[in-house]
């Protein structure tokens, strides 16, 4: 069965600090997905990025990276330099390639000070 | 650049009445879901919908649950008989294929009293 953990429930951190994200995940698949969805204060759910399992390079986008290590079953997400807008529910999730549900993870709420 | 819609977006019902929950997915998509979140609480699956049947369901999606592409357009999710613990947000979410990037919609907010 597939399983996701976040072992951080809530994190505070100043703005311009760097801060990361853990996740890790369990499945008994090879092939398998990972995402990480922000939930704002608003509610929606907003992509963010999705990996497959045969690909563990870091991926960089703006002030956001990701370091996928399968040797460690996580996918950790980086936010560098920090802002009051990054503040937010962030959820890691996995898919299956033999099913098409995402599993969540219980969400790591992020509060950016000014 | 194409997204979900979902209406309503806050549906106030009394215990026991049926809802139904719409959904609009993205117009190349194939894949449809619906996942729920209660208040506070992570993100669950409930059902992924594919060539009109469902293709896989959770343990929450019983037989009180049931969904339906009625036309080429809309999906939706009905909740027959509400109860108290189906008080959730309530996400539709669509893919081009099953393994794909699902995209969700903004949330129905299901209140049963």
């Amino acid at each position: 069965a597939q399983k996701v953990t976040q072992a951080q429930t809530e994190i505070s951190v100043v703005e311009k600090e760097d801060v990361t994200l853990d996740c890790v995940y369990e499945t008994r698949d090879t092939t398998y997905y990972l995402f990480w969805y922000k939930q704002p204060p608003s509610g929606e759910l907003v992509f963010l990025i999705r990996r497959n399992s045969f690909d563990e390079q870091n991926e960089i986008s703006g002030r956001y990276s990701w370091n996928f290590q399968k040797s460690t079953s996580s996918f950790n997400f980086t936010i560098t330099a920090s802002q009051v807008v990054d503040s937010a529910v962030y959820f890691c999730a996995l898919s299956e390639s033999s099913g098409d549900k995402l599993t969540f993870g219980t969400g790591t709420r992020l509060a950016v000070r000014p | 650049e194409p997204e979900v819609t979902q209406t309503p977006s806050h549906q106030v019902t009394q215990m026991g009445q049926e809802v139904i929950l719409r959904c609009v997915p993205i117009s190349n998509h194939l894949y449809f879901y619906w996942y729920r979140q209660i208040l506070g609480q992570k993100v669950e699956f409930l059902v992924s919908f594919y060539n009109n049947e469902i293709s896989e369901k959770s343990e929450i999606f019983d037989d009180q649950f049931s969904v339906e592409r009625p036309d080429g357009s809309n999906f939706t999710l009905k909740i027959r008989s509400t109860k108290l613990e189906d008080s959730a947000m309530y996400f539709c979410a669509s893919s081009i294929l099953g393994a794909d990037t699902q995209y969700f919609g903004p949330g129905t907010r299901l209140t049963v009293l």
